[in-house]
């Protein structure tokens, strides 16, 4: 049973640039969220998709953006990097119905930096 | 006020006491409440969620909810170096049941 997986794992970027990461939820998993976490902190929730549409939103600029696909996999785009957003950019997938709806399943991360 | 807080930490104790994590939340009307546990370079990984007031066991692992007093924590017994981590304390919030963290507590358990 695959869990999150995440792809690519590093990569670096120089500012303005725009960036794409891909994940593959958890086998029967129907929802992903998207997290940044800088370094010495929590994870920071960034939006969330379910039925190809995003659900919920924190409190991140348009420049990141997302999609959801009929797999349920997902992409965060951010564009016009800033050096503000290096991080590790954790992608976690769940149910949307059920008992357990809430617990995530988190993949190894996309470790951003941007220069 | 964040809407989910921790002690920051470090906090350190001897292998084989009993390591205390507290966290407090904002919003009252909060359901759910999840720990995680996050080695260095590593992603979080669920170790315990609780639902109702009082205490839920989990082998050395004891979650604790007081609604009433927006208070969560989680007690771990017989700590080992192995236990050694950052905890998450998660709440999963009213407005669209999304999933918000706290800060992390780093837990250093010393031989």
């Amino acid at each position: 049973d695959a869990g999150v997986t995440q792809s690519p794992t590093h990569l670096i970027k120089t500012r303005g640039q725009q960036v794409t990461l891909r994940c593959s939820p958890k086998s029967g998993h129907d929802t992903v969220s998207w997290y940044q976490q800088a370094l010495g902190q929590g994870p920071q929730f960034i939006f969330q998709y379910y039925e190809e549409e995003e659900r919920q939103r924190g409190n991140f600029p348009d420049r990141f953006s997302g999609h959801q696909f009929p797999n349920y996999s997902s992409e965060l785009n951010v564009n016009a990097l800033l050096l503000g957003d290096s991080a590790l950019y954790l992608c976690a997938s769940s149910l949307a119905e059920g008992p357990n709806t809430g617990e995530l399943f988190f993949g190894e991360g996309s470790r951003l930096t941007v220069l | 006020q964040k809407e989910v807080e921790q002690n920051s930490g470090p906090l350190s104790v001897p292998e084989g006491a009993i390591a205390s994590l507290n966290c407090t939340y904002s919003d009252r009307g909060s359901q759910s409440f999840f720990w995680y546990r996050q080695y260095s370079g590593k992603s979080p990984e669920l170790i315990m969620f609780i639902y109702s007031n009082g205490d839920k066991e989990d082998g050395r692992f004891t979650a604790q909810l007081n609604k009433a007093s927006q208070y969560v924590s989680l007690l771990i017994r017989d700590s080992q170096p192995s236990d050694s981590a950052t905890y998450l304390c998660a709440v999963k919030t009213t407005r669209g049941g999304k999933l918000i963290f706290g800060q992390g507590t780093e837990l250093s358990v010393k031989p």
